[in-house]
């Protein structure tokens, strides 16, 4: 079974607009962190947000939010006021047994964002 | 501050051949991996290491070997290298000990096996 589910192979928005980019993942461990990537076309891989499953309040950085709704098992992206250089493919990731001190991620299939002028 | 650097950044073969890709990060980050991209699949680990000569199996090992000698390196080796292993490889390190631990990737080896 999938861990990790990004059910939007690719989306468009205008600039300007907000986006959110869903994030489903599956774990029956209750120490979990949550990530999100973006690799843009240069290829590389950059860290954006990350939750915890313990944490209370969910996870801002700057234009990134997470809308993490744990009974629902959903981690999603929120984009505000996107840009011409938010254009990249998305990456949603799940680390379980943080208790244990694991450290393997695991990816979802990612989501490609066009944003159009 | 030169971070996770990999090499070479391009590498064209031929199936059979034996193929190394070097990986090295300057943060004394306990934690290395490598991952493979294809499209479809996202990134898949397929091994990583804990500490100089601690590594262990990922999700895709097979026709793969590592080594941790030193800290700060972690080559990946093909060792006959085949046309199912085309694929773009990243490198990725982490610090230990923290929750929050956020993976650091390098910039990736595209590799293409003729």
């Amino acid at each position: 079974a999938q861990k990790i589910t990004q059910t939007q192979p690719g989306m468009f928005v205008q600039e300007k607009e907000a986006v959110t980019l869903d994030c489903t993942y599956d774990t029956s461990d209750p120490s979990y962190g949550l990530f999100w990537y973006k690799q843009p076309s240069s290829g590389e891989m950059i860290f954006l947000i990350y939750q915890g499953s313990y944490d209370q309040q969910n996870a801002t950085e700057g234009r990134y939010s997470l809308n993490f709704q744990k009974a629902r098992k959903s981690a999603n992206l929120v984009i505000s006021a996107s840009q011409l250089g938010d254009s990249a493919m998305y990456f949603c990731a799940m680390r379980e047994g943080l208790n244990q001190g694991a450290q393997k991620l695991v990816f979802g299939q990612g989501t490609r964002l066009t944003i159009n002028p | 501050d030169a971070g996770i650097t990999q090499s070479p950044r391009y590498k064209i073969t031929e199936t059979g051949r034996q193929v190394t890709l070097m990986c090295h990060q300057t943060w004394s980050h306990s934690y290395m991996f490598w991952y493979r991209q294809d499209l479809g699949h996202g990134l898949r680990l397929i091994y990583y290491s804990a500490a100089a000569d601690i590594t262990d199996k990922g999700e895709v090992p097979d026709g793969y070997v590592v080594s941790r000698s030193k800290t700060e390196n972690f080559p990946l080796t093909l060792e006959s290298a085949t046309r199912s292993q085309t694929s773009v490889y990243f490198c990725a390190s982490s610090a230990s000990g923290l929750a929050k631990n956020i993976q650091y990737f390098g910039a990736g080896t595209r590799l293409s096996v003729l």
